[in-house]
């Protein structure tokens, strides 16, 4: 599975978008883009994934660039509920071996 | 609805005691099942997962054994727990099948401190 790079950390000021990239220059075609993101002491949470089109579901948009190499996440309208670990993980679909390896994440701080 | 429940939610055990965590899933048939390890900080590491009973593939080499003696139940172990198998624990899972879609619930984590 591909690697990812994140910033360690962001902070957004509560009531912004929070917009949260990604790098995954080696990504292949079949891989897919997955967000998950993990408030302190919890267990991490599914947010979005994709291919090669963007998507957007009530938590957050997730826009992938052409050549795949990048993704961005955005949470439209932050709140203080969204500070948590955020992880971008790549990884192939489940029926052709995938897991989810975690890396790092970024650690976004959302201000009032 | 499904859901996952995993336990005990804290442990503190001593250098070279045993270890057991249980992991049950309610709601769903055949999932595919996951243990993670999160260490001091962030960064969860893939210990062990299943695809069905009695399948068991390790991540990494370690101290500790997962068993599925049941379709949805995961036990992680460990004969002699070391320093460094304190940690948060995660129980997941996903639905089985060739139609999975990726995603990953999971579960509320056991907090495993070795003195």
């Amino acid at each position: 599975d591909a690697k990812t790079t994140q910033p360690p950390s962001m902070d957004c000021a509560e009531g912004r978008a929070a917009n949260l990239p990604c790098n995954h220059s080696t990504i292949s075609g079949n891989e897919y883009v997955y967000w998950y993101r993990q408030i302190h002491s919890q267990g991490p949470q599914y947010i979005i994934h994709g291919l090669k089109n963007n998507e957007t579901n009530e938590m957050a948009s997730l826009i992938i660039t052409e050549d795949r190499k990048s993704s961005t996440l955005i949470l439209p309208h932050a709140t203080l509920r969204d500070t948590a670990v955020y992880y971008c993980i790549v990884r192939l679909a489940h029926n052709q071996g995938g897991k989810l390896i975690f890396g790092q994440g970024t650690e976004l701080s959302v201000k009032p | 609805s499904q859901t996952i429940h995993q336990w005990p939610a804290t442990l503190v055990q001593p250098v070279g005691s045993p270890l057991s965590l249980e992991c049950t899933v309610e709601g769903t048939s055949n999932p595919n099942l996951y243990w993670y390890r999160q260490a001091a900080g962030r960064g969860l590491q893939l210990l062990f997962y299943s695809v069905g009973i009695g399948q068991i593939s390790s991540e990494v080499p370690q101290n500790l054994s997962a068993s599925r003696p049941q379709d949805r139940q995961f036990i992680l172990s460990s004969k002699k727990l070391l320093l460094s198998d304190s940690g948060f624990y995660l129980c997941a899972w996903s639905p089985g099948g060739g139609t999975n879609t990726g995603e990953l619930f999971f579960g509320e984590g056991s907090r495993l401190t070795v003195l």
